[in-house]
């Protein structure tokens, strides 16, 4: 199968900084890539749909300019969590597949603690 | 709004039994179905991809079932192992200009050698 290469698998920060995580599709190129938030013990909640060359489409209730999506190129998407709080600690999670509605491939997600 | 329930939540059994995760969901207007599993802190490894035409789907003990106009899935694990334990997700890939996947809240197997 595909390779979905998430950056970094955990990350520790201190209240009101700023965390990018990488999102790389290593043997493939990935026009829409996707990022999912997930809380303990629920399941994976989509956040937002990460488009190449155009802006990230955000789902009712995700703030888009605190999380902040950029798809520069074909195999690489990033997600900024800006002015983290608390709150925002989680497991985020991206995901990419080669097609529409083909086999989708995940990362290996990135657990954020804010401090 | 397409909903997706996974029963049982949580399933214990000893090492060897064949074991049935259910998955359900609200709307048959999907592209596919896909099987995941999830180990602790970790991503999500895909298991089974089944087609919206397709019945069913098998790779190694493992075999998938997909009942559309019911809106039904099941993963069948055969002779589980220890290795098996595990939480096991059912995802959708919704119809109608969307790529997005919708997840159950998933069955976390243990497997008691």
């Amino acid at each position: 199968g595909a390779v979905v290469s998430q950056h970094p698998s955990r990350v520790i920060c201190k209240s009101g900084t700023s965390v990018k995580i990488e999102c790389r599709s290593l043997d493939f190129q990935a026009t829409t890539m996707f990022w999912y938030r997930q809380f303990p013990k629920q399941s994976l909640m989509l956040m937002a749909t990460s488009n190449e060359g155009s802006k990230a489409t955000y789902e009712q209730g995700v703030e888009k300019d605190k999380f902040l999506i950029n798809h520069a190129s074909l195999t690489l998407s990033t997600l900024t969590v800006t002015s983290a709080h608390p709150e925002d600690s989680s497991f985020y999670i991206c995901s990419a597949g080669r097609t529409r509605s083909t086999e989708a491939f995940f990362g290996q997600g990135t657990r954020l603690t804010v401090v | 709004k397409q909903e997706v329930t996974q029963i049982p939540a949580a399933l214990s059994v000893p090492e060897g039994e064949n074991l049935v995760l259910n998955c359900s969901f609200t709307d048959s207007a999907i592209y596919n179905l896909q099987w995941f599993r999830q180990d602790p802190g970790k991503g999500l490894t895909s298991l089974l991809l089944i087609q919206s035409s397709q019945r069913e789907q098998t790779s190694g003990r493992l075999n998938a079932s997909l009942d559309k106009s019911s809106g039904r899935s099941t993963l069948y694990i055969a002779a589980s192992q220890p290795g098996d334990s595990a939480t096991y997700l059912c995802a959708v890939h919704l119809v109608g200009g969307s790529e997005k996947l919708v997840f159950g809240k998933g069955t976390k197997l243990t497997v008691n050698p």
